[in-house]
């Protein structure tokens, strides 16, 4: 059962651009929503994460926008850079002791020059 | 990088055989997960620990078994190895505390192929 659902699945961008993968969720009992990226060859890495009592979180180049209403966040790349591209993972989990994570299926993202 | 090692980095094994994989860490964490990522699927739950001894199953936990005698290492065991476990392994690490972060540390991940 697909309980985080990911989109899309590749996403090609020219460098400079906005990447923007999204993500929904069934599960309203989630209270914590990391993103994941992953280059080829290593293991998955926080990259940044949002709970749901705000609506945006930025980290330099990287934005989360969460929507609690609807259960659905996305995660926006500005200024692209070709050093970005990589797989991306969205999660969601219920904070607090052993955390049940649920991932997303992953986008793979390039930015070409 | 978090201190999370995982052996064999790479193995290529035969259907039937039995297979163990080994993810050792240095950071005292409590937690200790395994998962499996596979094309399409994302990164899959197979086993988690809550403690030395203590462990459940996750959500693709048939044909593998897990085992944590120390705090450090927790052990992923094939069975009798099939092609379908042919997959990408992944450790991960956590270790909640109030307030902090949620984060889990992967390890390098051991990439697993049954012929």
């Amino acid at each position: 059962q697909q309980q985080v659902k990911q989109s899309p699945q590749s996403l090609i961008v020219q460098k400079g651009g906005i990447s923007i993968i999204n993500c929904a969720y069934e599960n309203t009992a989630f209270d914590y929503f990391p993103w994941y990226q992953q280059f080829p060859g290593k293991g998955p890495a926080l990259l940044i994460a949002i709970r749901p009592d705000v609506s945006e979180k930025k980290e330099g180049r990287f934005t989360i926008s969460f929507n609690k209403s609807a259960k659905q966040f996305s995660l926006h790349i500005m200024d692209s850079q070709p050093g970005d591209s990589a797989t991306y993972f969205c999660a969601a989990t219920s904070s607090g002791g052993y955390q049940k994570v649920t991932f997303g299926t992953g986008t793979k993202l390039q930015v070409i020059p | 990088d978090a201190g999370i090692t995982q052996s064999p980095r790479h193995k290529v094994t035969e259907t039937g055989t039995p297979v163990t994989l080994r993810c050792h860490q240095t950071e005292n964490h409590r937690y200790m997960y395994w998962y499996r990522q596979d094309p399409g699927h994302g990164l899959r739950l197979i086993h988690y620990s809550y403690g030395v001894k203590d462990t459940d199953k996750g959500e693709v936990s048939d044909g593998y078994s897990v085992s944590r005698s120390k705090t450090e290492d927790f052990l992923l065991t094939l069975e009798s190895a099939t092609s379908s476990q042919t997959s990408v392994y992944f450790c991960a690490i956590s270790d909640f505390r109030q307030g902090e972060s949620d984060e889990q540390y992967f390890g390098p991940g051991t990439r697993l192929t049954v012929t």
